[in-house]
């Protein structure tokens, strides 16, 4: 059972555009939601992350946000640029357990 | 900053043998190490949670006898893969923290020949 589901697989956007990244789980316990990037060769590090009780978070670029009814979630980065090309995954858990799910991934490339 | 390091970053080894792989966290205390498998196809795999002073979880299709974790320190834990086979090629992770955040190392990947 695939607990949280992430779209698209792959996407390509034009420098200086929106990138939209978007994510959906089935456990109702699942109360954090971080996402992270990952380059190529390296792990995967924390970009931003959200809480249940709230349904936006904003970090400089990227925004993330919530909606508990839809259990959805989605990731949107400004003006995006080259160097934000990269491998993002949201992930879930829940308190007291921080055992982190992570989605299948979305391959982000920003064309110059 | 924190900051974990993890290696052999590469191996190499043959079907049947075993590799022991090791994570150590820098800058802060690692209450909580997890263990994750990356596919080629990026997909991860939680193969146990270990928290100091609690019994190490291991997820569904993974056990302590085929990855026998170590987490003897708040800064240190290891992890061996007995009898690798061609299945347990991977990158695998090191995600270290004290809950709810994790900090990952580079990874170990291993592939067997």
């Amino acid at each position: 059972q695939q607990q949280v589901r992430q779209s698209p697989q792959s996407l390509t956007v034009w420098e200086g555009g929106t990138t939209v990244l978007t994510c959906s789980y089935e456990d109702s316990t699942f109360n954090y939601f971080p996402w992270y990037q990952q380059f190529p060769g390296e792990g995967p590090a924390l970009l931003i992350s959200i809480l249940s009780v709230s349904d936006k978070k904003e970090d400089g670029r990227f925004t993330t946000f919530f909606n508990k009814r839809e259990k959805k979630l989605s990731l949107h980065i400004i003006d995006s640029q080259p160097g934000d090309s990269a491998t993002y995954f949201c992930a879930a858990t829940s308190s007291g357990s921080w055992q982190l799910i992570f989605g299948s991934g979305t391959q982000l490339t920003v064309m110059p | 900053g924190a900051l974990v390091y993890q290696y052999p970053r590469r191996t190499i080894c043959k079907s049947g043998t075993s590799m022991r792989m090791e994570c150590q966290a820098v800058g802060f205390q690692a209450t909580s190490v997890a263990w994750y498998r990356q596919s080629p196809q990026k997909t991860f795999e939680l193969i146990a949670l270990s928290t100091v002073n609690s019994a190490i979880k291991y997820e569904q299709n993974f056990t302590q006898e085929k990855f026998p974790i170590s987490h003897p320190n708040l800064s240190f834990s290891s992890m061996t893969v007995l009898n690798a086979y061609l299945e347990d090629r991977g990158l695998y992770l090191c995600g270290a923290g004290g809950g709810p955040d994790y900090t990952f190392g580079s990874g170990t990947r291993l592939l067997v020949i």
